[in-house]
């Protein structure tokens, strides 16, 4: 089984300044990894993901995300941040390879940014 | 239109309701998902289907049921609701290809009273 800990539960930062939202996993098996945003009443949007190759991963809106196999990390990051920022960032999980794809959500970060 | 619809997108029901929330996509997936979100909890699998003749329970199944209608369709029932299950009820789709991650509805907000 899988498993997902996205160390902050909310993260207050100023317009114009670099975020980073943190994200580890565990699992027995090699995993892909998402990161989902969801603004404010409406579903979840994917941001990005990692799924083979160059750990550096660019998503959408400024934002990319660095794999670390050694220390099963996949945090996220923007240099300078927009109000337009502000959501909820889901990080998630699922076993590469085979069929059984159903992913495994953290318990979200709440960004807020400040004017 | 959009590519995963959620009916109802807000419910207010009574504790020993029957209540049904529907989703319908036109992403031509065969998976579909039914994930609750509760504040601090994130989001929890209630069922999954990955075609019309797979449904799978999730990790917090009880207290409800689940019909896949059509490739297309795959609603959620609380056969008697609970005041605990007041949440926010996401349907989901993918392809069997996991590369593209999903695609999420705009969610039901459901609460019981």
């Amino acid at each position: 089984a899988q498993s997902v800990t996205q160390l902050d539960s909310q993260v207050p930062v100023f317009e114009e300044a670099p975020v980073e939202l943190r994200c580890n996993y565990s699992s027995s098996v090699s995993v892909y990894l998402f990161w989902y945003v969801q603004y404010p009443n409406q579903g979840l949007q994917l941001l990005l993901k990692y799924l083979s190759g160059s750990t550096l991963v660019k998503g959408i809106n400024g934002f990319e995300a660095e794999f670390n196999k050694s220390q099963t990390s996949f945090h996220l990051r923007k240099p300078s941040v927009h109000i337009s920022d502000t959501a909820e960032y889901f990080c998630a999980v699922n076993p590469s390879g085979g069929s059984n794809y159903k992913l495994t959500f953290g318990k979200g970060t709440l960004l807020t940014v400040n004017p | 239109d959009a590519d995963v619809t959620q009916t109802p997108r807000n419910r207010i029901t009574k504790t020993g309701k029957r209540i049904m929330l529907e989703c319908s996509q036109t992403k031509g997936h065969d998976r579909m998902y039914w994930y609750r979100q509760d504040p601090g909890l994130g989001l929890r699998l209630i069922y999954y289907s990955f075609d019309v003749k797979d449904i799978n329970k999730g990790e917090i199944s009880d207290g409800y049921s689940v019909s896949r209608q059509a490739q297309a369709k795959f609603s959620l029932s609380l056969e008697s609701a609970i005041p605990n299950q007041t949440a926010l009820y996401f349907c989901a789709t993918s392809d069997w290809d996991s590369n593209y991650g999903y695609t999420f509805g705009s969610g039901t907000r459901l609460t019981v009273v």
